[in-house]
This record gives C-alpha cells, structure tokens and sequence, in this order.
C-alpha cells in the first residue's frame, strides 16, 4: 500500500517551459488536491477535485491547470512556467469527512 | 487567505518538556486537525477536533478548541527528540465545502 506517491520528486524547469506533475493515490479517495508550499507561507491550494472527471479552483490557480481522468490519478501542469511558480507542492487525497493523506512533495525550481 | 495562525512561529525546548502551539481561524468551522510535517517530506495527520468537542487527547498530544475564541492549541508532552517537525493546523469549514485551510505553521525543535 504506497499511499499517495508523486512524480517525479525532483525538477529544474527553464522560464517558459511546460512540465506536467503526477500524483496517484492507491486507496480508492474521492477526493484528491494540490497544494504549494513557500517558505512562511504554509500550504495554499491550487485546485481541488471531489471525484473523477471532476475539478476545481483552489486559492492561487492562475498559471495552473489539472485533470482527474481517473479515480486514482490527479495531475497538476504548468503551460508556460514562471520563476514565481519555483515551490515545493504537495498532493492530498482522502475520503470524504476524513483527514488528509499527503504524499513527500514535488521540488520545483523555475529558472 | 490563509485562515489559520499559528503563534509561535519557532519554539525551542528541552526533551522531556511539554511543547504548546496556539491557532487562531477567522469563520465558522465544522471541525479543526493538527498536521505535522517532518523536514523533506509530506504532512502527516495528528488529530481531529470537531467544533462541538472542547478537548480531545491521543497519545501525548492534547488538543483544546474554543470555539468562541476561534482558537485552538496542541500540547506535546514529555517531547522527545523525535518531535522535531514544523506542526500546522487547519480548518475544514464543513457545509459540503471539501476544502481545509492550513495555518503558517509552528517550527519546534527539541534539544536532546
């Protein structure tokens, strides 16, 4: 049981350049987020889903969008990355009215 | 907007002492958790505290939960050195909005 696992753990992006983020939760939630996480920032949410084929708009979307073509899979991409976007994000999933399982993040550095 | 604040921002103690971090929220709530996020990885659930409870204990944590002063706390004690995390808390306002709001968080570290 792997939990919530993202890929890839790592990444150096140049200004302008797209990339997508994976995160694949193997324990049937409905709903799954993303977030990121700056230095004295806390987490802020960027997009939501409450079940497959479905999505939403977090706190801080703009330069982000998602897909949730699959129960177990929520993808997070960048179109056109920004030095602003430079963070470590996190994905959350859980069932409803239970708390949140979070994988070990993704470390993100746009130059 | 963050909604969550927790005070103080860093806290250094000795193993064995007891360790108290403070959240304050903004609205209504229909339940408060406590996360911890050791360094490099991801948060990890500690407790859950619904907004018709005042108290709530699991292990060597205690959580408290005013809801009229939109405030919470979370107690460690004895602290071993294994503590070390940075501690978050988040409100889940409830009302079928799936959405927690999480604090600035709390960085404790314990001095063996």
């Amino acid at each position: 049981n792997a939990g919530v696992t993202q890929t890839p753990k790592f990444r150096v992006l140049k200004t302008g350049q797209s990339m997508t983020l994976l995160c694949a939760q193997d324990m049937n939630h409905e709903y799954m987020y993303w977030y990121r996480q700056d230095p004295g920032m806390g987490l802020r949410l960027i997009h939501y889903s409450v079940g497959e084929g479905t999505t939403a708009k977090g706190e801080v979307p703009d330069g982000y969008n998602v897909s949730r073509l699959k129960k177990q899979n929520f993808l997070l991409g960048l179109e056109s990355a920004a030095p602003s976007q430079t963070s470590v994000y996190f994905c959350a999933s859980r069932p409803p009215q239970r708390p949140q399982h979070f994988g070990d993040g993704t470390r993100l550095s746009i130059l | 907007s963050q909604q969550g604040e927790e005070d103080p921002q860093a806290l250094s103690i000795q193993e064995g002492e007891n360790a108290t971090m403070n959240c304050s929220y903004k609205t209504s709530i229909n339940n408060l958790q406590w996360y911890r996020q050791n360094s490099g990885r991801g948060l990890v659930h500690l407790i859950l505290i619904r907004s018709n409870e005042r108290e709530k204990h699991s292990g060597r944590l205690r959580v408290t939960l005013d809801t009229s002063k939109k405030s919470s706390s979370l107690l460690i004690t004895a602290s071993r050195a294994a503590d070390t995390a940075s501690y978050f808390c988040a409100t889940d306002a409830g009302g079928g909005n799936e959405k927690l709001t999480f604090g600035t968080g709390t960085r404790l570290t314990i001095i063996p």
